[in-house]
């Protein structure tokens, strides 16, 4: 069974920063990914699949990239609104695996 | 605009069987697998059960297997997830989530409703 290990658990970022945050699949998934992103007290909310493709609504300071096993989301310059928790997920496979999480914070 | 609506959670105390909900509007399940994801507080996401459009393909995660049955209404637009003998470790809010792809399965969610939280406690 595939696990995805996030990195860091929390990232402490002023407004305005560019955060970038890590995904790690133990084995070879292609570019079955998706990020989410959870706020407080919400549902997540669907942010990138396929690894890099934006989904719909979503700014484009979003980006996701992957290199070999290991992914990347990148918030290039964050907003108040983006500190939340983020998730990566593994698709296309049953069960599907979450990572752990990332918090983003403010510093 | 899609929205998703979860009911039936509370307070479940240990072996008594209890019944969630999720109805959906702006859009029609019929097409669509469903999904039941968890969240256990101040955890992360945990995937619990999907089934497809035509309920011929349903699969549970191993932790819940044998005591979950996920089941789906599409003339009323709704999934339900019936929990048999629930645990102190099912205790979590439980989200009702659109898998992204039309008819095919894909097991991943563009769509999410608010959740409803169940609490397992004798």
């Amino acid at each position: 069974e595939i696990v995805l290990t996030q990195s860091p658990a929390t990232l402490s970022v002023s407004p305005g920063e560019r955060a970038t945050l890590s995904c790690r699949a133990s084995q070879y998934i292609k570019t079955d990914l998706a990020w989410y992103q959870q706020k407080p007290g919400q549902a997540p909310r669907l942010l990138i699949q396929g690894a890099s493709s934006r989904a719909t609504g979503i700014p484009a300071r979003f980006s996701g990239s992957v290199s070999g096993t290991e992914f990347t989301l990148t918030i290039s310059s964050l907003q108040s609104e983006d500190f939340a928790v983020y998730y990566c997920q593994h698709y296309n496979t049953w069960p599907p695996p979450f990572g752990g999480g990332t918090k983003v914070e403010v510093k | 605009e899609v929205q998703l609506v979860e009911s039936g959670g509370g307070l479940a105390q240990p072996g008594r069987s209890l019944r969630l909900s999720c109805v959906a509007s702006g859009f029609s399940i019929d097409e669509y697998t469903m999904h039941w994801v968890r969240q256990a507080p101040g955890k992360g996401l945990e995937w619990v059960a999907g089934i497809s459009w035509n309920s011929r393909s349903i699969a549970y995660a191993e932790s819940v297997r044998g005591r979950f049955t996920i089941s789906r209404d599409n003339g009323k637009n709704s999934v339900h997830l019936d929990i048999h003998s629930p645990k102190t470790g099912d205790t979590a809010r439980y989200y009702c989530a659109k898998d992204k792809e039309v008819i095919a399965t894909a097991y991943y969610f563009d769509s999410w409703g608010q959740g409803t939280l169940v609490t397992v406690s004798s």
